[in-house]
């Protein structure tokens, strides 16, 4: 099993419309939780860490359930701009991140 | 400003060969440095990080080796390509005692074994 585990998607996404997906985590040592995006054969980039209680980034919402080991990413108003590919990202203790294999958003007109 | 410099950008190489990627970061000190792979349609793989000159982990068991002979220096190699090597190579520098866990990547190595 992975350790860290993403629908591949693609999501299809009218744009406009809200967009939500999940991502779930085996190692419960897990402390920290991030979101990165990644377009199409660029690197990736931090988009937002995951808070206990949940945040919010304009039109980006991440939520993370410890007791079921899963985080999430709401987009809402999908922009065509948003169409990339979104990785889930876990660090236990040390500075080792571990990445998922994304899932991959694509907004249309 | 700390900028992330990786090279070359893209090349084919036969199975056999020698790879030397390399990686420079400017502008911080005492970067904890990293190179993962990406194969197509799958996630990152971190293959070597280190936190200090000369002092390198491996991740994953291959026939990749990884230097830094300079603090702000990362260079992967290998000595005989494996049609298996071929992905995307990301450098990736964080900065030195904090966990913030965001990671700067370089624009990363296309690399095609054939």
């Amino acid at each position: 099993r992975k350790e860290v585990e993403q629908d591949p998607g693609p999501f299809n996404v009218p744009e406009g419309a809200t967009v939500a997906f999940n991502c779930t985590y085996s190692n419960s040592a897990s402390q920290s939780f991030f979101w990165y995006r990644q377009d199409c054969r660029k690197e990736p980039k931090l988009l937002m860490s995951v808070y206990s209680s949940g945040n919010e980034d304009g039109r980006f919402t991440a939520q993370l359930n410890r007791a079921s080991q899963y985080i999430s990413l709401l987009i809402r108003d999908s922009k065509l701009s948003d169409s990339a590919t979104y990785l889930c990202v876990t660090r236990a203790a040390g500075n080792k991140l571990t990445f998922g294999g994304g899932t991959r958003v694509l907004v249309k007109p | 400003s700390q900028t992330i410099h990786q090279w070359p950008a893209t090349l084919v190489q036969p199975v056999g060969s020698p790879l030397s990627l390399e990686c420079t970061v400017e502008g911080t000190s005492n970067p904890n440095l990293y190179w993962y792979r990406q194969a197509a349609g799958r996630g990152l793989q971190l293959l070597f990080y280190s936190v200090g000159i000369g002092q390198i982990s491996s991740e994953v068991p291959q026939n990749l080796s990884a230097s830094r002979p300079q603090d702000r220096q990362f260079i992967l190699s290998s000595k005989k390509l494996l049609l298996s090597d071929s992905g995307f190579y990301l450098c990736a520098w964080s900065r030195a005692g904090t966990n913030t866990g965001e990671l700067f990547f370089g624009e990363g190595s296309r690399l095609t074994v054939l």
